[in-house]
């Protein structure tokens, strides 16, 4: 099983609104990372958790807020969002640092669209 | 700074010829280097990968070359067909982490 699983698939928020995308994976990987993808280009990293502890934060504006409960969840939660957030934004999971296998896998995405 | 570079941005290419994509990068600390195939509103699915001690790697159609003196590596389609129409995306990784992307290609296989 190669599968990263991602909630909702599609999303509408207000401005104003708080919303979570959530992500999970059964493959005992420890590496989670949440990717940031508009039309036409390449997914850009935002976060990495790395053995349910935040690694890396690419400078990502403070109204995205990730958040790691355990090693196979992980949740992206939004706020006060602008319309140049909208995005397709993409989990993707490893074994981790070191582990020998490197392969990642991605989640099918949610969809969100900022009005 | 754009670490790794893709080309060409587009292709074209006949149903049953070959394609080729082409990456470089630049830092040596790159360890690992995935292709990724994705449609439209999908997310991207690892095709095939390599590691620099490997200079080529071949699984079906599909096959990466590596020349790690250059640090360019190359993704080669063989029998393209109409179902391999997406956008190909080369990668790399440090430590099986933080995985780079480049800009991507998108390819069309004519029928």
């Amino acid at each position: 099983d190669t599968e990263v699983t991602q909630t909702p698939k599609h999303l509408v928020m207000g401005m104003t609104n708080k919303k979570s995308l959530k992500c999970e994976q059964h493959m005992g990987h420890r590496a989670m990372y949440w990717y940031k993808q508009k039309a036409k280009k390449p997914p850009e990293l935002m976060f990495v958790y790395s053995y349910e502890k935040l690694s890396i934060n690419e400078s990502v504006p403070s109204r995205f807020s990730p958040e790691c409960p355990n090693s196979s969840l992980l949740n992206l939660h939004l706020h006060a969002l602008q319309p140049e957030d909208s995005a397709l934004y993409l989990c993707a999971s490893s074994q981790g640092r070191g582990l020998g296998n490197t392969e990642a896998f991605f989640g099918q995405g949610t969809r969100l669209t900022v009005v | 700074q754009q670490q790794v570079k893709q080309s060409p941005q587009s292709l074209i290419v006949q149903k049953g010829g070959i394609s080729i994509i082409n990456c470089a990068y630049e830092n040596t600390a790159f360890d690992y280097f995935p292709w990724y195939q994705q449609f439209p509103g999908k997310g991207p699915a690892l095709l095939i990968a390599i590691r620099p001690d490997v200079s080529e790697k071949k699984e079906g159609r599909f096959t990466i070359s590596f020349n790690k003196s250059a640090k360019q590596f190359s993704l080669h389609i063989m029998d393209s067909q109409p179902g391999d129409s997406a956008t190909y995306f080369c990668a790399a990784s440090e430590y099986g982490q933080n995985f780079v992307f480049g800009p991507g290609t998108r390819l069309s296989v004519l029928p």
